[in-house]
């Protein structure tokens, strides 16, 4: 099976503190995706990458950045964390091209409370 | 209008019952249809996936997709307690660039026994 593994299940940090949510996948997918989860809000996409060293912005990339050095390994940084971004973050892996096109595998999320 | 809509919910239905979750969508280039499920305080996990328009069964789901419609349904029989969960509807396209899922807003469905 195909493991998404985030590093942390919950998290608090005080405003404006630099946060770091790691991700790994353990089976060489091409693909990986960082979102954030809201009650009423659903899944938005923060950013995605293709490939190592590959970052494209999402619906929602203010405040956000991304880091993928390594193919297995996406990191998710809030520069500056505030209040507006204590959510749930999930973190997301595919294959590319016709291999991937029946979904993703999620890790189990990070729930991170900015105080 | 958005391009996944997604009936909120939430639902809640005693054991044993059918349940019936709805999407529909504006954009017909969406090709492929998944349902994931997402138990409280974990990430969603893939249930079904389909491609053509018609029926997918397994076990006691079953996936339906009208495309000329742009609906899809997913069907519970026979619904137990351990079905309470998230139910998130997505879809995509091939090609175009465009490797993204748009997902609808999920709706909670509640069994009670």
């Amino acid at each position: 099976d195909v493991k998404v593994t985030q590093s942390s299940r919950y998290l608090v940090k005080r405003t404006g503190e630099k946060v770091f949510l790691e991700c790994v996948q353990d089976m060489d997918h091409e693909n990986m995706f960082w979102y954030r989860q809201d009650p009423g809000l659903g899944l938005r996409l923060i950013y995605f990458s293709y490939d190592v060293k590959m970052k494209e912005k999402g619906d929602i990339p203010e405040g956000y950045s991304v880091s993928r050095e390594k193919k297995e390994r996406f990191s998710l940084i809030l520069e500056s964390a505030s209040t507006n971004q204590t959510s749930m973050y999930l973190c997301a892996s595919s294959l590319s091209g016709r291999a991937g096109l029946y979904g993703y595998t999620f890790g189990s999320g990070t729930r991170l409370t900015v105080v | 209008q958005k391009e996944v809509e997604q009936d909120p919910g939430p639902l809640s239905v005693p054991e044993g019952a059918i349940v019936s979750l709805n999407c529909t969508y504006s954009n017909s280039a969406f090709q492929y249809f998944m349902w994931y499920r997402q138990y409280s305080r974990k990430g969603p996990e893939l249930l079904m996936y389909t491609y053509s328009s018609g029926n997918k069964e397994d076990g006691r789901f079953t996936a339906q997709v009208d495309k000329s419609s742009k609906y899809i349904s997913l069907f519970i029989r026979d619904s137990q307690p351990s079905d309470s969960a998230t139910y998130l509807c997505a879809m995509r396209q091939f090609g175009g660039g465009s490797e993204k899922l748009v997902f609808g807003k999920g709706t909670k469905l509640t069994v009670n026994p």
